[in-house]
């Protein structure tokens, strides 16, 4: 069974351009999560769905920053316009909201702003 | 957020050396966490502790959730390079997972 698959793994941008952000979580998860890792900061939940349904986007930075999750199978985090203060690594994660607390990570987008 | 601090921070050891991190909060916790990430990949879930005083043990592992359930520790006998990674604790309330700054570990061969 494939893991969480994210895309791109790696993303160079200029500062103002947009950037979004893909995720597939494993089929059969009903939860999906959005981190943004980083250094300064470590890894922080940018936001969550249940159900394709946002539930909490407390931690989202600013209205620069969206997710979207059409389906079950897909999920987006979009960027408009990005800053080089955005330079971070972006996970995506997915699990099931009943039983075990495990939740499965995605290898990351490695995103630098210029 | 409550808070969730790791120490040391870096910690680069030998081979077969033994080390303890530690996974502290002031807060008080239903369950503690323990991820590790190796370089370029998300993190991955070793194990979960759930009792005050509970030990759990995965190989070289050993875990430990304190009696007052406010912090943990993961102790590594002899430590191989392939435990060479970075070391999260974190907790969750519902779907809210906070994670620990982490410690990162390097083992030298």
């Amino acid at each position: 069974d494939a893991g969480v698959i994210q895309s791109p793994r790696h993303e160079v941008t200029e500062m103002g351009q947009e950037v979004t952000l893909r995720c597939k979580p494993i089929s059969g998860h009903n939860s999906l999560f959005w981190y943004r890792q980083t250094m300064m900061r470590g890894l922080e939940l940018l936001i969550y769905f249940n159900n394709n349904v946002p539930i909490d986007d407390s931690g989202m930075p600013e209205d620069r920053f969206s997710a979207k999750m059409p389906n079950a199978s897909f999920s987006t985090l979009k960027i408009q316009p990005s800053e080089p203060r955005d330079s971070a690594v972006y996970f995506c994660a997915s699990r099931r909201t009943s039983g075990s607390y495990e939740q499965y990570f995605g290898p990351g987008t490695r995103l630098t702003v210029t | 957020t409550q808070l969730l601090e790791q120490s040391p921070q870096f910690l680069s050891i030998q081979e077969g050396e033994n080390l303890t991190v530690y996974c502290n909060s002031s807060s008080v916790f239903s369950s503690l966490q323990w991820y590790r990430q190796e370089p370029g990949e998300g993190p991955v879930l070793l194990v979960t502790v759930v009792t005050g005083g509970e030990v759990k043990k995965l190989k070289r592992l050993t875990f430990q959730f304190g009696d007052a359930r406010k912090d943990s520790s993961l102790h590594i006998t002899a430590a191989q390079p392939g435990d060479t990674g970075l070391y999260l604790c974190a907790h969750n309330t519902g779907n809210q997972f906070y994670f620990g700054t982490g410690t990162s570990l390097t083992v030298i061969p």
